[in-house]
């Protein structure tokens, strides 16, 4: 596609219960990232994928984070036994290698909602 | 972590007035990022700076990276009603690929 996607846009889940989120990076880009962007704040940096090099997951907040990505193409971010304080807007973004300065490009995110 | 200071939290203009807000650090970024970010979407792209000094302009925007690397800010001329979003700065240092952002600055723009 022509940018990155993600889906679901929407997400309500009750607490307790596992959730997966999908992102699809821009083709060909080999770099992508998930953001947490609580109300009103900036985006908060999770976890990092470029190609087939070890991820950096320093950004996941607690154990109950995880995200997949299998060779260049879709990521997933799982979020089990969601608590209430894990409501948030979870944006991807992904990059080229070629782009100068690591620009990067989002899409429009999941809106999770933990009641 | 990093924190980038961003100011002010939110502006309320008059179609027409001009903007201005910035980021501060007390580390050093070698790029600065500005990006917008509107409802019910992902932040977009706005101007990217790569040199300390650096000015840059991308229609009514103007954006420029301070001498001493702490610091960015972002002008729009001349407002107008689709101006209005959360305007978010980003930085990065060295070759760490990681981006730090401000809290973002959000503008409403009355016509």
């Amino acid at each position: 596609g022509a940018g990155v996607s993600q889906s679901p846009s929407n997400k309500v889940t009750e607490k307790g219960k596992d959730v997966e989120l999908r992102c699809d990076p821009i083709s060909g880009h080999t770099a992508l990232y998930w953001y947490r962007q609580r109300l009103g704040q900036g985006l908060e940096f999770l976890i990092y994928f470029q190609g087939n090099s070890a991820p950096d997951k320093s950004g996941l907040p607690s154990d109950r984070f995880s995200a997949e990505r299998t060779g260049e193409s879709v990521s997933t971010l799982t979020i089990q036994r969601t608590q209430q304080e894990d409501s948030a807007v979870y944006l991807c973004a992904s990059s080229s290698r070629t782009t100068g300065g690591n620009i990067q490009y989002f899409g429009a995110g999941t809106r999770l909602s933990v009641l | 972590g990093q924190q980038l200071n961003q100011s002010p939290q939110s502006m309320f203009i008059q179609e027409g007035e001009d903007v201005s807000m910035n980021c501060t650090s007390s580390s050093i970024f070698n790029t600065w990022l500005w990006y917008k970010q509107e409802p019910g979407e992902g932040p977009v792209l706005l101007i990217a700076l790569y040199k300390a000094g650096e000015l840059t302009s991308n229609g009514r925007l103007t954006a420029q990276f301070g001498i001493t690397r702490k610091d960015s800010f972002l002008n729009i001329s001349a407002s107008i009603p689709s101006d209005v979003g959360i305007y978010f700065c980003a930085g990065r240092q060295g070759s760490n690929y990681k981006l730090t952002f401000g809290k973002g600055t959000l503008l409403t723009v009355n016509p």
